[in-house]
């Protein structure tokens, strides 16, 4: 069985600071990475995707990749209240092309 | 606002109604998937349809049941369910099965009373 996994947290930062987000793999296949938001009681939203190795850069998040490490982390930086959630690692299954999700890593962004 | 539009956002229902969940979207994908979510849960796969056919089950229960009328819309049909099938129903699409961001709608919350 294919798995993805998040440090579940919550994992707390001052407002201002760099929240980091981990995720690991264990498909060595894998070419397609996701990281989604999710505020409670809501529907999770796509925040970045990353198929290279390196870093994306899209405003305040930064998405990273290492496929030799089974490793992609997400960078938020100048942390505010409002970046609080659930955040979802989301990985395709090279073999069946099922987008496995981890099972979310909490933020607590502290004003 | 997510291109993915879901009908009902909330439905309760007994153990013996016959309901129906709707989805609909107008990215012109051709993958479109049902999850369903419970509180501090990963979203957890039930269908895929790819090009209006069914793709994956994932070994769901035949009380529920999908269907794809059309490539813009995906319905699951609700029968006899049981309270521990309350949760947040998801559809979601991609540009295909193979390739591409998965995109969420905003979820049927379901109680079954």
């Amino acid at each position: 069985q294919k798995e993805v996994e998040q440090n579940s947290g919550p994992l707390s930062v001052p407002e201002g600071a760099i929240a980091s987000l981990n995720c690991t793999y264990s498909d060595r296949g894998s070419q397609s990475f996701f990281w989604y938001r999710q505020y409670s009681g809501k529907s999770p939203e796509l925040i970045m995707f990353i198929y290279s190795n390196g870093d994306k850069e899209d405003g305040r998040f930064t998405a990273q990749l290492n496929k030799a490490s089974q490793y992609v982390s997400l960078l938020i930086r100048d942390s505010q209240p409002s970046d609080s959630a659930t955040y979802l690692c989301a990985v395709m299954d090279s073999g069946t092309y099922k987008y496995i999700f981890g099972t979310g890593t909490r933020l607590k962004v502290l004003a | 606002d997510t291109e993915v539009t879901q009908t009902p956002k909330h439905l309760v229902m007994g153990m013996t109604n016959k309901k129906s969940l709707k989805c609909e979207q107008h990215m012109g994908h051709r993958a479109m998937y049902w999850y369903k979510q419970k509180a501090k849960k990963p979203p957890e796969l039930m269908f895929v349809y790819s090009y209006e056919k069914l793709s994956i089950n994932e070994s769901v229960p035949s009380r529920f049941s999908p269907e794809c009328p059309n490539s813009s819309l995906l319905n699951l049909h609700l029968h006899a369910l049981q309270p521990e099938d309350s949760a947040l129903y998801l559809c979601a699409s991609s540009p295909n099965s193979h390739t591409g961001e998965l995109f969420f709608g905003e979820g049927s919350r379901l109680t079954v009373l």
